[in-house]
């Protein structure tokens, strides 16, 4: 099993521009999720995902966020128009049921908005 | 709003010592995690826990869940310099997806 598979590794990008994440889920885990990472505020989850379904997207900081899962395999979260404060790193997990039992993680994404 | 508290929140040690760290919270918590996160790369699962007073053992690494289930230890024997890393607790409640994690302690085990 190759695990969860985010692209980029890293991303620069100047404040303004549109960044878009990818993910590849485990094949047969049916629960995704998208987390940022930063120093002072650890890991949020930002927006869960059950059967390509949005469940629940309460912790998406702002309208300039969004996230799609058109397909069991494949997830993605767009930011635009980016700016300095949303650099960090991005994590993708996947899980088999809804995941209150724990995740398997990407390596993640980071980003650098200058 | 369940909140994990993990200490320390830094650790540095020498090679061949010993270790204990926490993961307490006021909630009760369904399951609780332990993961290991090594630099530049995502959380790895280690360990889940879902009984209280239950202890589980990963080579030179012992989880316990408390009896209330609200707290969590990890300890550490002999530690090695392969063990470095930041070590992250969550907590569920059983068929709820929204995982609560601590900030995490960051281990650094010298040679």
């Amino acid at each position: 099993d190759a695990g969860v598979i985010q692209s980029p590794r890293h991303e620069v990008t100047e404040m303004g521009q549109e960044v878009t994440l990818r993910c590849k889920p485990i094949s047969g885990h049916n629960s995704l999720f998208w987390y940022r990472q930063t120093m002072m505020r650890g890991l949020e989850l930002l927006i869960y995902f059950n059967n390509n379904v949005p469940i629940d997207d309460s912790g998406m900081p702002e309208d300039r966020f969004s996230a799609k899962m058109p397909n069991a395999s494949f997830s993605t979260l767009k930011i635009q128009p980016s700016e300095p404060r949303d650099s960090a790193v991005y994590f993708c997990a996947s899980s088999r049921g809804q995941g209150g039992y724990g995740y398997t993680f990407g390596s993640g994404t980071r980003l650098t908005v200058v | 709003t369940q909140l994990l508290e993990q200490s320390p929140q830094f650790l540095s040690i020498q090679e061949g010592e010993n270790l204990t760290v926490y993961c307490n919270s006021s909630s009760v918590f369904s399951s609780l995690q332990w993961y290991r996160q090594e630099p530049g790369e995502g959380p790895v699962l280690l360990v889940t826990v879902v009984t209280g007073g239950e202890v589980k053992k990963l080579k030179r690494l012992t989880f316990q869940f408390g009896d209330a289930r609200k707290d969590s230890s990890l300890h550490i024997t002999a530690a090695q310099p392969g063990d470095t890393g930041l070590y992250l607790c969550s907590g569920g409640g059983g068929s709820n997806y929204k995982l609560t994690f601590g900030k995490g302690t960051l281990l650094t085990v010298n040679p």
